[in-house]
């Protein structure tokens, strides 16, 4: 099925530890970006791509990394884990950056730091 | 600077009933404005959306919101609430061409429950 896949779903780190959290669409949309959820707090934006080899920062960039070699990828990297980045990470991607297309989510995937 | 408040954390109305779920918005310009709904362990769902045209729009589960630019708001709004509505629900503003931004910024949700 067309959509966003992320994977894992779950995962737990180790302080100091680090991981990449993948995305991958098959809808041919430009833009992609990552959230993260934490309760009472909504969804804030980490990082963002209007396109392959584009990215910038959100509100929240500190301590991850991207990159956008494709069009159909967009992977988090966490460079040392720390227990503040416990949340859900949600990928979502739209055709356009600033079109009023809306987003595509993927599932999201539960990140436990201990 | 950007952002969007939605002022009720948590709603609770009987099954049948009517809703309604406020957001304000406060945007440089008129902003694509949208709303989602997230089911427990899901990703979030595309309800609606407004960019322009008529203030009234329409969308998925019979929801509908109406954008009022004096009040700045975008409420989102359904007749007769079904025990499947039970779900969070969050408001956001999208980049406007003229915005200068690629950024889409979310609301802090609303949580609905829904009584039998």
């Amino acid at each position: 099925n067309a959509g966003v896949t992320q994977t894992p779903k779950f995962q737990v780190l180790k302080t100091g530890q680090s991981m990449t959290l993948q995305c991958a669409q098959d809808m041919n949309h430009e833009y992609m970006s990552w959230y993260r959820q934490d309760p009472g707090m909504g969804l804030r934006l980490i990082h963002y791509s209007v396109g392959a080899g584009i990215t910038d920062q959100g509100e929240v960039p500190n301590g991850y990394n991207v990159s956008r070699s494709t069009t159909e990828d967009f992977p988090l990297r966490l460079l040392s884990a720390a227990p503040s980045q416990t949340s859900v990470y949600f990928c979502a991607s739209s055709p356009g950056a600033e079109m009023g297309y809306g987003y595509t989510f993927g599932s999201g995937t539960r990140l436990t730091v201990v | 600077a950007q952002s969007v408040t939605q002022p009720d954390i948590h709603i609770t109305v009987s099954e049948g009933a009517s809703l309604e779920l406020r957001c304000n918005y406060s945007y440089g310009a008129t902003p694509y404005l949208f709303w989602y709904v997230q089911s427990p362990g899901q990703g979030l769902q595309l309800l609606l959306k407004y960019f322009s045209g008529d203030t009234l729009v329409q969308g998925i589960k019979g929801f509908e919101a109406e954008f009022k630019r004096s009040q700045s708001s975008f409420n989102l709004r359904k007749p007769s609430v079904h025990w499947s509505d039970a779900a969070e629900y969050f408001c956001a503003v999208g980049p406007h061409p003229s915005s200068g931004t690629y950024k889409y910024i979310f609301g802090t949700g609303t949580r609905l429950k829904v009584l039998a």
